[in-house]
């Protein structure tokens, strides 16, 4: 089955700093890549996706990034506010699953 | 428009008791999912059903049942709870076109003692 690593763990950033976290996956029918923030006591919420057939998209200060041939995808958070600490979880779809990978802590210190 | 609802929301059980957690979507979606989240673990597939009437193990499926007899509902069933079942457990429902996320409820915090 697919396997998603996700790095780093935690992340702490200056309040106005980018942060990036990284995931790789094994599965190269894996075609849908969601990422998903979960805020304190909260249910994971998707904050931005991308589909195989694109290699990078933006939303406001989000985007993410995808190399095919690296089976690898990135999150990018450009001009980091303290609302936007929370876990973030990356995810590759495969067919009817899901595969997720262990989650970043991210931190934005005022 | 709820989307996805899970009940109850917290519930403390004792070794060796059994519960049933509700799972219902309102958006016509053909897969469901149970998943259990702990620290530093991220989100782990216990079970999941691609259509009424039909269920499949996941990741983590030892020690729970599932059951989908109509579309819109999703029960997970712990019928001899163990203390390693403490978890926090989400359930979310998607749609089967391809490019198309989950949709989570929002948790159920079980505690087994």
């Amino acid at each position: 089955g697919e396997n998603v690593e996700q790095h780093p763990s935690t992340l702490s950033v200056q309040e106005g700093d980018s942060a990036v976290i990284k995931c790789t996956y094994s599965d190269s029918a894996s075609n849908y890549f969601p990422w998903y923030k979960q805020e304190l006591g909260k249910r994971p919420q998707l904050i931005i996706d991308i589909r195989s057939n694109v290699g990078e998209k933006k939303d406001q200060r989000i985007a993410v990034t995808l190399n095919k041939t690296a089976k690898h995808f990135s999150l990018h958070i450009t001009e980091t506010q303290p609302e936007d600490s929370a876990v973030y979880f990356c995810a590759a779809r495969g067919g009817n699953q899901f595969y997720f990978g262990t989650g970043t802590s991210l931190t934005v210190i005022p | 428009n709820a989307g996805v609802t899970q009940t109850p929301k917290f519930r403390v059980l004792k070794t060796g008791q059994s519960m049933t957690l509700l799972c219902a979507q309102d958006m016509n979606h053909e897969y469901m999912y149970w998943y259990r989240q702990d620290p530093g673990m991220g989100l782990r597939l216990i079970h999941y059903s691609v259509g009424e009437g039909t269920t499949a193990k996941g990741e983590v499926p030892d020690g729970y049942n599932v059951s989908r007899l109509k579309k819109q509902n999703f029960l997970l069933g712990l019928e001899s709870a163990a203390p390693s079942q403490t978890s926090v457990y989400f359930c979310a429902s998607s749609s089967a076109e391809i490019w198309v996320s989950l949709h989570f409820g929002n948790g159920t915090r079980l505690t087994v003692t």
